[in-house]
This record gives structure tokens, sequence and C-alpha cells, in this order.
């Protein structure tokens, strides 16, 4: 069936440093897929997604990649802010429905 | 302004009470959706509706029920409410399957 898988359910970093978070998805034919930001208190908000098998989607210095061939969508950031502490879904999206990752609780140290 | 908003922000119910939970989008989309959200589970996904009087169940729909008689409004129905069910509520539209969601602020429920 489908899903996402979203192993790491909790990232500590440092200001500046460099951010992964992995996602892998499993499903048939071409779906889009999403990355979701949630600040505390607050429902998710799109922050970026990619529809094209192979395409870079790119967002306030966050980018992920649709590799069809690894069926990965993983997110990257060069270097994380304080105010990046927030969790992230990866999500995917193969029709009507949208299938999220469990979630990644970033938390940036000043 | 494109806005998805829930009513209401916070409740309190005991076992047993019905419980309505409430959603609105001022974009006319198509598509809306109930989630509840509680930790290590991330959102999993109660209904779909695609439109009018047409809903269809999504993964965890045991408990629930609901109700869309306008475009801009999406009912959540818990009859005789469960501790079980204790958790965040959150309602999201979008206009079509590529599309981003909008996610209201959400509800948390808790269920004595």
């Amino acid at each position: 069936g489908d899903s996402v898988i979203q192993m790491q359910g909790q990232v500590t970093l440092s200001e500046n440093d460099f951010l992964f978070i992995n996602c892998t998805y499993s499903t048939t034919g071409y779906p889009t897929l999403f990355w979701y930001v949630q600040y505390s208190g607050e429902g998710p908000q799109l922050l970026l997604q990619v529809t094209t098998a192979n395409n870079k989607g790119s967002s306030r210095g966050f980018e992920a990649t649709y590799d069809k061939g690894t069926t990965s969508f993983h997110l990257q950031k060069t270097s994380v802010q304080e105010i990046d502490s927030a969790v992230y879904y990866c999500a995917m999206s193969p029709a009507y429905k949208v299938i999220f990752g469990k979630g990644t609780h970033l938390h940036v140290l000043p | 302004d494109m806005k998805v908003t829930q009513m209401p922000r916070y409740l309190i119910k005991r076992m047993g009470e019905n419980v309505l939970l409430e959603c609105g989008q001022d974009m006319s989309h198509e598509t809306m959706y109930w989630y509840r959200q509680d930790p290590g589970l991330g959102l999993q996904l109660i209904y779909i509706s695609y439109d009018v009087d047409s809903n269809s169940e999504g993964d965890i729909p045991k408990g629930y029920r609901v109700s869309r008689k306008k475009r801009e409004h999406f009912s959540l129905i818990l009859d005789s409410a469960k501790t079980n069910q204790t958790s965040v509520y959150f309602c999201a539209s979008r206009t079509g399957n590529y599309a981003e969601q909008f996610f209201g602020p959400g509800t948390r429920l808790t269920v004595l």
C-alpha cells in the first residue's frame, strides 16, 4: 500500500549546522511530494512541493529533490537557525488522499 | 484572504457526550479533510470530502462521522465521545490532487 517513511523522530542541531531529514515513499505511479512545517500551536503549512520526478523544490533555504529511482524526497538545509525549530512532515499525494510521514521534530539550539 | 478556520479551538467533554467540531474555508475548495494528530503518530486521516454530500472514509473513521452541506463548511461529529478520542483535530482543504493543503489552526479536544 501507499506509505511515507520518516525514520528520524527528533533531530537536535546547533545554529548554522547542516540539516538532513530522510523521507522515502512507496506508491505506484508519480505522486506529488510535499514537505510541510508545523510551528508550535499552529496547523501545518506548506514548505515546498514537487510534482515532477527528478525536479528540485526549494523554499526559505530548504530544498528537496524528487528522486523517482530511490523513491526518496529528503529535506536539506545548509545552515539552520533557531527559528527553524518545528515539526517537519514529508507527504505524498497519489490522488485525493494525502499520506503523511510521522514527522520529525527539529530542535535548533542557539 | 485564504483561510481555514476551526471552532472551537479548545473543548473539554465527558465520556459519552456528543461532540461537534466545525471547519470553514473561504477559498471554494472542493476537497476537505479531517485529521487527528497524536504524539509519535503524525497526522492520521479520518475523512475526506470531495464536495457537498460526497464523503469518504479515511484511515481511521471508526467513532466519527462527517457532514458537508455547503462547500465552505465541513463538520466532524463524535457520537458518544470516548477517552481515546482525546487529540488535536485538524481540518484542511485544497483545490485538486496536486495542490497544497491549507490547514486550520486545530481543535484540542479532551474527553474525560
